[in-house]
């Protein structure tokens, strides 16, 4: 099976501060992506790696950045939180772009 | 246009019934079509995966795709309350190393 986990299921910061998001998952796959829900607005990428140190810009990417230093490993980072990033977070992984995405658990973040 | 569109709903069904979710999309080039299912509060899971023109059978679930017409559908028979959640069409575009999710379906089944 496929596991796909985030480091907090649960994280409430203050405006200005920087904020790490982390996902890490078992299957070796190339494909790493993150992921912002919100109510009536549906998934909206923010961004998503296809290799080990290559990104690419999502939809949404303002305000947020990423690093992949290993395979496994995918790393949102918010520079400055502010307000209108509360949100939940889900970060997903596939084999390839055309396959099935398997997602983590979630993280709910509330910025104060 | 959006890319990939469902009706937000909410679909009720009553219990027993067959629940159709219908999702369209704009790019003729997609190649592969998934249906996930998400609980309140929770991350979505895969419920089927079609890649080709015609109907998919797993268990009480059924995806069909039409590739002429752009659309695939998902069919819940015996819908059951547990069947209540929020079912997000995503899409794979020829080239792109992404999914498309839809917003998607709201189902509610009553006992």
């Amino acid at each position: 099976d496929v596991k796909v986990t985030q480091s907090s299921r649960y994280l409430v910061k203050r405006t200005g501060e920087k904020v790490f998001l982390e996902c890490v998952q078992d299957m070796d796959h190339e494909n790493m992506f993150w992921y912002r829900q919100d109510p009536g607005l549906g998934l909206r990428l923010i961004y998503f790696s296809y290799d080990v140190k290559m990104k690419e810009k999502g939809d949404i990417p303002e305000g947020y950045s990423v690093s992949r230093e290993k395979k496994e490993r995918f790393s949102l980072i918010l520079e400055s939180a502010s307000t209108n990033q509360t949100s939940m977070y889900l970060c997903a992984s596939s084999l390839s772009g055309q396959e099935t995405q398997y997602f983590g658990p979630g993280t709910r973040l509330l910025v104060l | 246009q959006k890319e990939v569109e469902q009706n937000s709903g909410p679909l009720s069904v009553p219990e027993g019934a067959i629940a159709s979710l219908n999702c369209t999309y704009s790019d003729r080039g997609s190649q592969s079509f998934f249906w996930y299912r998400q609980y309140s509060g929770k991350s979505p899971e895969l419920i089927m995966f079609i890649y080709s023109n015609g109907d998919k059978e797993d268990g009480r679930f059924t995806a069909q795709l039409n590739k002429a017409s752009q659309y695939v559908s998902l069919l819940i028979r015996d819908s059951q309350p547990s069947d209540s959640a929020t079912y997000l069409c995503a899409v794979n575009m020829l080239g792109f190393q992404k999914l498309v999710f839809g917003t998607g379906t709201r189902l509610l089944v009553s006992p």
